[in-house]
């Protein structure tokens, strides 16, 4: 199994251009999430899905869409990118035991986004 | 009342030697308390993890200590070996009916752990 495959790797963009990172699973999991990581402050949270169909914010929304047509497939845009979206984005993905989210991301290996 | 803090920022220890790593937290509704270990270049993975049920947790050379009153844990790795050399992070969530807040983690700054030969 591939896991949790995020594209691209690496991304240079200008100041207000717009640009989607593509994230997909394949372990079925209904979970999925975008998180960003910036050195020293851990990894935030973007916005996160339980399910096809339906998607909700996460501590640093702004300036982000989401969509989750799929199960597999959970795509990030960035729409007008500015300086303080340079970052890694992560995606990452949980099951569910029982019905319950069992906690345990699995995570891509990362985009790395630079906005200049 | 949502922020993970952690500490140090980093650690050097020797091979052989014990890794120290505290966590704090404020929101008292967490109940899901994991480790993520990340190497360069790759997305965090989970280590190891904790409810607020049991005091202490291990597996293998990683401890988990969990101290609820005081809103504190802590990871410890015995025996520290070059290949742990990583970015550790702590985290927590929960406090939501239902289960489905566990994934949504709340990190830690993350602590830089080198271990020399």
């Amino acid at each position: 199994n591939a896991g949790v495959t995020q594209t691209p790797k690496f991304r240079i963009l200008k100041i207000g251009q717009s640009m989607t990172l593509q994230c997909t699973q394949d372990m079925n999991h209904n979970y999925m999430y975008w998180y960003r990581q910036d050195p020293g402050m851990g990894l935030k949270l973007i916005y996160y899905s339980v399910g096809a169909g339906i998607t909700d914010k996460g501590e640093v929304p702004n300036g982000y869409n989401v969509s989750r047509s799929t199960t597999e497939d959970f795509p990030l845009r960035l729409e007008l990118a500015a300086p303080s979206q340079t970052s890694v984005y992560f995606c990452a993905s949980s099951s569910t035991s029982g019905g319950r989210n069992t906690g345990e991301l699995f995570f891509g290996e990362g985009s790395r986004l630079t906005v200049l | 009342q949502q922020q993970v803090k952690q500490s140090p920022q980093s650690l050097i220890v020797q091979k052989g030697g014990i890794s120290i790593i505290n966590c704090a937290y404020e929101n008292t509704a967490f109940d899901y308390f994991p480790w993520y270990q990340q190497f360069p270049g790759k997305g965090p993975a989970l280590l190891i993890a904790i409810r607020p049920d049991v005091s202490e947790k291990k597996e293998g050379r990683f401890t988990i200590s969990f101290n609820k009153s005081a809103k504190q844990f802590s990871l410890h790795i015995m025996d520290s070996q070059p290949g742990d050399s990583a970015t550790y992070f702590c985290a927590a969530s929960g406090g939501y009916a239902g289960g489905t807040s566990y994934g949504k983690l709340t990190f830690g700054q993350g602590t830089i752990l080198t271990v020399h030969p």
